[in-house]
């Protein structure tokens, strides 16, 4: 069972449409949820770390929110540059030991001019 | 001043093969890792490592292996390549997320992208 879900695959927007990528979760004791972009060729560009559930963050046109299932990341009037593979990933609290991140597949955004 | 880099970027090899990548940080991070991309594009942890303790991913076969001279680098080491190597490779470094600090983003490096013939 995937512990990280994200919808939907792929979305075209057009410039200027908001709109909302989503990302579900499951996992026992949640230590962060990350967001990441990442532009073809290149490797995942840190976003946003959320930690509890009613945490929001905001960076330019982007808005990330948690609940305890489920992030959201908000894209607001976007731009063409907007356009890239946006990836969620979580870190579970474990025994111990330094714990990669869980991803998930991503969403290919593609923003027309 | 790159934060995490990798050579090489592009890596093109013939089957049975033993290669290395490289990978090095200047974050003064005190945890690295390395993840496979595969061709759908999905990202898998393989390793995690701090100067006390290396955690593998169960589904890593032993014909890889991390090998880390010092904490700013973390080499990936693979033996008697396979056709299903063939991917991209990402290492990243962090805080020690065991700490308690907020701050155990992960930065990736740029990839190396492995080609087994």
């Amino acid at each position: 069972e995937d512990q990280v879900t994200q919808s939907p695959e792929a979305l075209r927007l057009q410039e200027g449409e908001s709109s909302s990528l989503n990302c579900s979760y499951t996992v026992s004791g949640l230590r962060g949820l990350f967001w990441y972009r990442q532009d073809p060729g290149k490797g995942p560009e840190f976003l946003f770390t959320l930690y509890s559930a009613g945490e929001e963050k905001e960076k330019e046109r982007l808005k990330a929110t948690l609940t305890k299932k489920e992030s959201f990341l908000h894209i607001t009037a976007p731009k063409p540059e907007d356009s890239a593979t946006y990836l969620c990933a979580v870190q579970e609290y474990r025994g111990g030991g330094a714990d990669g991140l869980t991803f998930g597949k991503g969403t290919h955004l593609i923003i027309q001019p | 001043d790159t934060a995490v880099s990798q050579t090489p970027k592009y890596l093109v090899t013939q089957m049975g093969n033993d290669k290395s990548i490289k990978c090095e940080q200047n974050l003064g991070h005190d945890t690295m890792y390395w993840y496979k991309q595969d061709s759908k594009k999905f990202l898998k942890i393989m390793f995690s490592y701090n100067n006390k303790e290396l955690i593998i991913n169960e589904t890593v076969p032993n014909r890889f292996s991390p090998k880390s001279p010092d904490k700013a680098h973390l080499n990936l080491h693979i033996n008697s390549l396979e056709l299903g190597d063939s991917a991209v490779y990402f290492c990243a470094s962090s805080q020690d997320p065991r700490v308690g600090s907020r701050l155990n983003e992960q930065f990736f490096g740029p990839g190396t992208r492995l080609t087994v013939l």
